[in-house]
């Protein structure tokens, strides 16, 4: 089946404004991860969603961000006021937390660049 | 908290060479998984290989194997008859089991990635 999908692929915009950044899961997958990738660095977690849980926003950097899952499903994550040191590719990943409990698949990511 | 490390910013090697990167660990959890992932310029990052620690065999996937050494929190991959398409960062990552049922996060800790270059 397809594959952990997620839109747009590259966003430009400018400091100050808001960005949505969308993720589709695999069908079925209970759990979704959104991850953030500065660039030359490693992933750094951000917030996760199981069915209808509520989410684990720990990893939140600050209350400009913020994420929703609809119907268990989609996923958004909002970035309000965009700041430069926000630039980095978000990366949203997806488990079987019913079957395969330890096993991530990825998206490809959207590189957001904020000018 | 656990850690991972990895100490290898980047490396070269001829193709059909075999290559190790290597990736270390921190934490006093006994029971935790350890991945290795592949990320090309497409930016999909790929599993490249899992290992359970409570397995003491070590993870094999056609080229690619690991030298899972749990007492030294050691997680080496090794690639063997090395490819063109290999090219790419590879990550080490590590989780572990949520400590209740009201938490099921897996949420992965990431080392900083390899970049593997293999050369023709």
């Amino acid at each position: 089946g397809a594959g952990v999908s997620q839109s747009p692929s590259n966003k430009v915009t400018e400091k100050g404004k808001d960005v949505e950044l969308r993720c589709d899961p695999i069908s079925g997958h209970t759990a979704l991860y959104w991850y953030r990738q500065s660039l030359g660095q490693g992933l750094e977690f951000l917030i996760y969603f199981q069915g209808n849980s509520a989410p684990d926003k720990s990893g939140l950097p600050s209350d400009r961000f913020s994420a929703e899952r609809t119907g268990g499903s989609v996923s958004t994550l909002t970035i309000q006021r965009t700041q430069q040191e926000d630039s980095a590719v978000y990366l949203c990943a997806s488990m079987n937390a019913a079957g395969e409990t330890d096993t991530q698949y990825f998206g490809p990511g959207t590189r957001l660049t904020v000018l | 908290a656990q850690t991972v490390t990895q100490s290898q910013p980047e490396m070269s090697v001829q193709e059909a060479e075999t290559v190790t990167l290597s990736c270390t660990y921190d934490t006093s959890e006994n029971n935790y998984y350890l991945f290795w992932y592949k990320q090309p310029p497409s930016r999909q990052m790929i599993l490249v290989i899992r290992q359970e620690a409570y397995k003491q065999q070590n993870a094999t996937e056609n080229r690619f194997s690991v030298n899972f050494q749990k007492a030294a929190k050691s997680f080496s991959l090794k690639i063997s008859d090395s490819q063109l398409g290999d090219t790419a960062m590879y990550f080490c990552a590590f989780t572990k089991p949520p400590q209740s049922r009201m938490d099921s996060n897996y949420q992965l800790i990431w080392g900083a990635g390899t970049k593997l270059i293999i050369k023709p």
